[in-house]
């Protein structure tokens, strides 16, 4: 149980182009998902919580019209990022949280972009 | 605000046990233990809610102190295949509390 599935694993493209990574909860209603992003060997750093139906609260220092993250339905999160420059390149990884276990985070596998 | 996890790496050899610590410089709702391998999700391991508590599955266990500022994650008989890099997430007391990572520990298992 608890599954939660990204996608696209691995994604590369032109400076100035978007990307949209998706977030699923496979087996479970997600009511909060997150969203991290990690350089590598450093820790996972949180770029946003979103709750379904509702819009993303972002940290500090995200830029929300760079990163849109839209939680369509208790299933379902979406990451696109947009006018990707290579300083954009990184491993984002989904994490999502359900009623049946509110403290813990499952997460996706996570997505390597690299933007050219 | 960031635990802090230590050491910063550990090397043993199949067979070895190991600890890893992870700290916090104020009382803590939880700690999360994650694993993650390279270019992999983390996988969660457990959480501690209650000052005072131990638990584990298999070989894996973690305790967390009495104040609830200090966990540790104990490895008995390592495996190969524990491996990877172990973060703790902590959730402050308080409300809208977040869960934060620490910087994560290497851990090698060699045969």
């Amino acid at each position: 149980g608890a599954v939660v599935s990204q996608h696209p694993s691995w994604v590369i493209c032109k400076s100035g182009t978007s990307v949209k990574i998706e977030c699923r909860s496979l087996d479970f209603q997600a009511t909060t998902m997150f969203w991290y992003r990690q350089f590598p060997k450093q820790s996972l750093m949180l770029m946003a919580t979103s709750n379904e139906g509702s819009k993303a609260t972002y940290e500090q220092g995200v830029e929300k019209d760079k990163f849109l993250i839209n939680h369509a339905s208790l299933t379902l999160s979406t990451l696109t990022v947009t006018s990707a420059h290579p300083e954009d390149s990184s491993f984002y990884i989904c994490s999502a949280q359900g009623r049946l276990t509110p403290n813990i985070q499952y997460f996706g596998a996570g997505t390597r972009l690299s933007v050219l | 605000q960031q635990p802090v996890q230590s050491p910063q790496a550990v090397i043993l050899r199949e067979g070895e046990d190991a600890v890893i610590n992870c700290s916090s410089s104020k009382a803590l709702y939880s700690v999360h233990w994650y694993r993650q391998k390279h270019g992999e999700a983390p996988v969660f391991l457990m959480i501690l809610l209650k000052g005072g508590e131990q638990k584990g599955h298999d070989k894996i266990s973690a305790s967390f102190n009495e104040k609830k500022q200090q966990s540790s994650l104990y490895l008995t008989a390592s495996q190969l295949s524990y491996s990877g890099t172990y973060f703790c997430g902590t959730v402050p007391t308080g409300a809208n509390s977040k869960l934060t990572f620490g910087k994560g520990i290497t851990l090698s298992v060699r045969p």
